[in-house]
């Protein structure tokens, strides 16, 4: 199977720390993707994991276990503008393409 | 230049209408994308093509046709479409890792700034 799940809204504090998580089935899994998307925008990626650990972008990271089927995305010290939804998507390539299914996002309220 | 130019960037159309939308990258990706997008819901995979050919059709209806002309351009043709049609088109694009001797998998997808289509 494809499909990911995610949480559907998360709300935090300014300059606080959150952290979405993103569960998925194993199948033909190759990676884990992380897109930000703010109202009427495109999404633009975040992060990506191929392997297990954790990677940091400044004030995002985010980690992957493969044996657990699970990733998530830290970001830390929040401010207002990081108000948007949140998707993980998974990545799996075959010898001649690559495709990429989004998970359902994650709605993030960032509060004063 | 790591843009993907979209274009129209809104489109309103009748049942009965004919048209495409564009989509235009300079970054040699051979991988391009087209996703639908519904409010409050993630972008949804429509159609896949790597090096210009058709790579996965995610069971699309007929009335939305995919074309590749050359390595930067991808349309999407629209025919007889229904209201339920109406949605943000999406279009990204990627370095394709299927030759993984030459190419990285960064993971990423780049995405235009999407073609918002009214069907009435």
């Amino acid at each position: 199977g494809q499909s990911l799940e995610q949480p559907s809204e998360v709300t935090a504090v300014e300059g606080a720390i959150v952290q979405i998580n993103c569960t998925y089935q194993t199948s033909g899994f190759y990676g884990l993707s992380w897109y930000q998307q703010h109202d009427g925008g495109a999404p633009t990626f975040l992060s990506y994991n191929a392997l297990d650990g954790l990677e940091e972008t400044g004030r995002f990271s985010s980690f992957l276990s493969r044996s657990d089927s699970y990733g998530y995305l830290l970001l830390q010290e929040l401010q207002m503008k990081d108000s948007a939804s949140y998707f993980c998507a998974r990545f799996y390539s075959k010898t001649s393409y690559d495709k990429v299914i989004f998970g359902p996002g994650t709605s993030l309220s960032v509060i004063p | 230049d790591t843009e993907v130019t979209q274009t129209p960037k809104h489109l309103v159309m009748g049942m009965t209408n004919k048209k495409s939308l564009k989509c235009e990258q300079h970054m040699g990706h051979r991988a391009m994308y087209w996703y639908k997008q519904k409010a409050k819901k993630p972008p949804e995979l429509m159609f896949v093509y790597s090096y210009e050919k058709l790579s996965i059709n995610e069971s699309v209806p007929s009335r939305f046709s995919p074309e590749c002309p050359n390595s930067s351009l991808l349309n999407l043709h629209l025919h007889a479409l229904q209201p339920e049609d109406s949605a943000l088109y999406l279009c990204a694009s990627s370095q394709d890792s299927g030759d993984r001797k030459f190419t990285l998998n960064t993971g990423e997808l780049f995405f235009g700034e999407g073609s918002r289509l009214t069907v009435l």
